[in-house]
């Protein structure tokens, strides 16, 4: 089945530390996206990245760095500069960056800060 | 930044009534599309209008869009509990040099009682 892969589902952090999510999809999509999710804010977009070896940020890419080396993988790495880290962070991806834009969701990984 | 607003943030009904969500905007918009969410998973894509079109129906999904009032509505017939769900609206515009951002609202949790 074709599809976006998150990894882990729950991480946990303690301050200080560098922590990165894993992104995989296998749907031949070139552009994946970064996105966190808190209790009533909505989705805000951290990274985006629309062929390898590029990438854009987002509205709240402060704390946080990408790397897109393959098309299928695209994980970010939440750092230490990160004030408020504990969230939900969801991976997206769509066939390209274009104005008929449907994004295809992972799970989520949930990282909480100790 | 958050370009939509879904209107109410929850909403509960009982199992075989409809659920109506609306969604605000503020600039011109390419397409608009709503998501749905299951609690602590993915979004999943539901249904896209654009820009030129008013109505648009999926199964026993019914999606408007007035671009004069920059509004959306999102109408569900004949819940099920199994709808129960957060719902959001993403806007799609075009951020320059032919690149096209996606941005959601705060979403709508809608739940259904059986």
């Amino acid at each position: 089945d074709g599809g976006i892969t998150q990894s882990p589902k729950y991480l946990f952090r303690k301050e200080g530390q560098n922590v990165t999510l894993s992104c995989e999809q296998n749907l031949n999509h070139d552009a994946m996206y970064w996105y966190r999710q808190d209790p009533g804010q909505g989705l805000r977009l951290i990274y985006y990245s629309q062929i390898v070896n590029d990438f854009q940020k987002g509205d709240i890419a402060e704390g946080y760095s990408v790397s897109r080396e393959k098309k299928e993988s695209f994980p970010l790495t939440v750092t230490s500069a990160q004030k408020n880290p504990t969230a939900f962070y969801l991976c997206a991806s769509s066939m390209f960056n274009s104005g008929a834009n449907v994004l295809t969701f992972g799970a989520g990984s949930r990282l909480t800060v100790l | 930044s958050q370009q939509g607003e879904e209107d109410p943030q929850a909403l509960s009904i009982q199992e075989g009534e409809n659920a109506t969500m609306n969604c605000s905007y503020k600039t011109s918009i390419n397409n608009l599309q709503w998501y749905r969410q299951n609690s602590g998973r993915g979004l999943v894509h539901l249904i896209l209008i654009r820009s030129n079109e008013r109505e648009k129906h999926s199964g026993r999904l019914r999606v408007t869009l007035d671009t004069s009032k920059k509004s959306s509505s999102l109408l569900i017939t004949a819940s099920r509990a199994a709808d129960t769900a957060s719902y959001f609206c993403a806007t799609v515009t075009n951020s320059g040099a032919g690149s096209y951002q996606l941005t959601f609202g705060k979403g709508t949790k809608l739940s259904v009682i059986p």
